[in-house]
């Protein structure tokens, strides 16, 4: 199974930069992805990563250590619209798994003035 | 290209009563998956479906039954609501071809049950 943790709640201030880490147990890993929610939307997808390593991808950034079970998404420049649920979710690695996620709980960010 | 999209958006049933919820996608995707989210519990996988006319359970099947008899539409069916089935309910797909493989959801049904 799998088993993914990352933070309730951060708050940061606009213009800052805050990272939100992702913890993972899993019997199976094909991939982590990063995805945001604002309130009473659907999720929709950020980032995506499978080797090591830092993707960016503009003010956002994720980051990967498989042998750790980590990663982290970093947002830079925060602005006000970036007041959001982020999720984190790891794909299954089983073959004929149906590429299956698996997603945390959600980091609530509010950014304030 | 409406993408994914949800029928109904917002549904309130007594306990006992049956519904289907449907989800389409006009983006040929292959795989189809429906979630359930509540509050501290993250988005949880109902059941999801490889193809047309293949259907596999979640994580959190029981309740629920679905059925894809044309690989445009996944439907989600509730025989007998329970005050515990009250949540929003997303839909998403995947397209095979793609590299990364990204599911795309729907805007969601959020359904309370009385």
């Amino acid at each position: 199974g799998q088993n993914i943790d990352q933070p309730t709640e951060m708050t940061a201030t606009e213009g800052a930069i805050v990272q939100i880490n992702c913890t993972y147990q899993t019997s199976g890993f094909n991939g982590l992805f990063w995805y945001q929610q604002h309130a009473g939307e659907a999720p929709t997808f950020l980032s995506y990563n499978v080797l090591d390593g830092l993707e960016e991808k503009g003010r956002f950034s994720s980051f990967l250590s498989r042998s750790k079970g980590y990663s982290y998404l970093l947002l830079k420049e925060l602005q006000m619209k970036d007041s959001a649920s982020y999720l984190c979710a790891v794909r299954d690695g089983v073959t004929g798994g149906g590429n299956k996620l698996t997603f945390g709980t959600g980091t609530q960010l509010k950014v304030e003035l | 290209n409406a993408g994914v999209t949800q029928t109904p958006k917002f549904r309130v049933l007594k306990t006992g009563q049956s519904m289907t919820l449907l989800c389409a996608q006009d983006m040929n995707h292959e795989y189809m998956y429906w979630y359930r989210q509540d509050p501290g519990m993250g988005l949880r996988l109902i059941h999801y479906s490889v193809g047309e006319g293949t259907t596999a359970k979640g994580e959190v099947p029981d309740g629920y039954n679905v059925s894809r008899l044309k690989k445009q539409n996944f439907l989600l069916g509730l025989e007998s609501a329970a005050p515990s089935q009250t949540s929003v309910y997303f839909c998403a797909s995947i397209n095979q071809r793609e590299a990364f493989l990204e599911q795309y959801f729907g805007p969601g049904t959020r359904l309370t049950v009385t």
